[in-house]
């Protein structure tokens, strides 16, 4: 079966930076984009954005952008988001979730990963 | 804020329909996708594309469109519908780049 497991909770001091990886099994790992979502507590979901581990090419959401890289390691079928210059606001849930396409170009998450608390506190 | 508006909360008694809607100027050309998420876990796709249902996700839910606006009903509410209801789409621009509607609290009575 398709299963996402991703890394477990962190706590970073603001400015610093956090990774999260995300071991995919149960299908070919090239074969899917990963996206990443964050959630803070009590809040809505956020699309943060897209890899293609095939290409390594990437997507962020504008607000990410200059300090969100996702890269991966086909080798061990995982996947990785590192978010920089932390700051309080970052404090959520982070998922990983494969990405597929349907026949209609409609681009969806069929599976998710258990989710990663990262606490930024000084 | 976020380029997809949902309703912040709705209620239905227990085994009748209720529709949660999605605004949105993406909503015009392209489908959204619907995400149930219970407290405490991840979400769980309920609905893709035009009206598709993954493997396991009963027949009680449904999606259509119409404009900007995109929809799930739930037919026969059941007590374990209760939960947050997320739309998916492409944000504004177009590109590969993707947004989350604000999320609907839907209460069975």
């Amino acid at each position: 079966q398709v299963l996402l497991v991703q890394s477990g909770a962190e706590v970073r001091k603001p400015g610093a930076s956090v990774k999260v990886s995300c071991k995919a099994s149960g299908y070919t790992f090239t074969s899917y984009d990963i996206n990443w979502v964050r959630q803070a507590t009590g809040q809505g979901l956020e699309w943060m954005g897209w890899m293609n581990p095939n290409s390594g090419s990437t997507g962020f959401a504008q607000r990410f952008q200059g300090r969100l890289t996702m890269t991966r390691n086909i080798s061990i079928g995982t996947a990785y988001m590192e978010l920089s210059s932390l700051r309080s606001e970052d404090t959520a849930v982070y998922y990983c979730a494969r990405a597929a396409w349907d026949d209609s170009g409609s681009y969806y998450n069929d599976y998710w990963g258990q989710g990663t608390l990262v606490t930024v506190s000084s | 804020s976020s380029e997809l508006t949902q309703d912040p909360a709705v209620s239905v008694a227990l085994g009748q329909t209720v529709r949660i809607t999605c605004q949105g100027d993406s909503l015009r050309t392209y489908y959204a996708n619907w995400y149930q998420q219970k407290p405490g876990q991840a979400p769980v796709l309920v609905i893709y594309g035009k009206n598709n249902r993954p493997s396991g996700i009963p027949d009680r839910f449904s999606g259509s469109s119409s404009g900007n606006t995109a929809s799930l009903t739930i037919t026969g509410a059941q007590a374990e519908d209760e939960a947050d209801y997320y739309c998916n789409s492409r944000d504004s621009s177009g590109n590969h780049l993707y947004v989350f509607g604000t999320g609907t609290k839907v209460t069975v009575l």
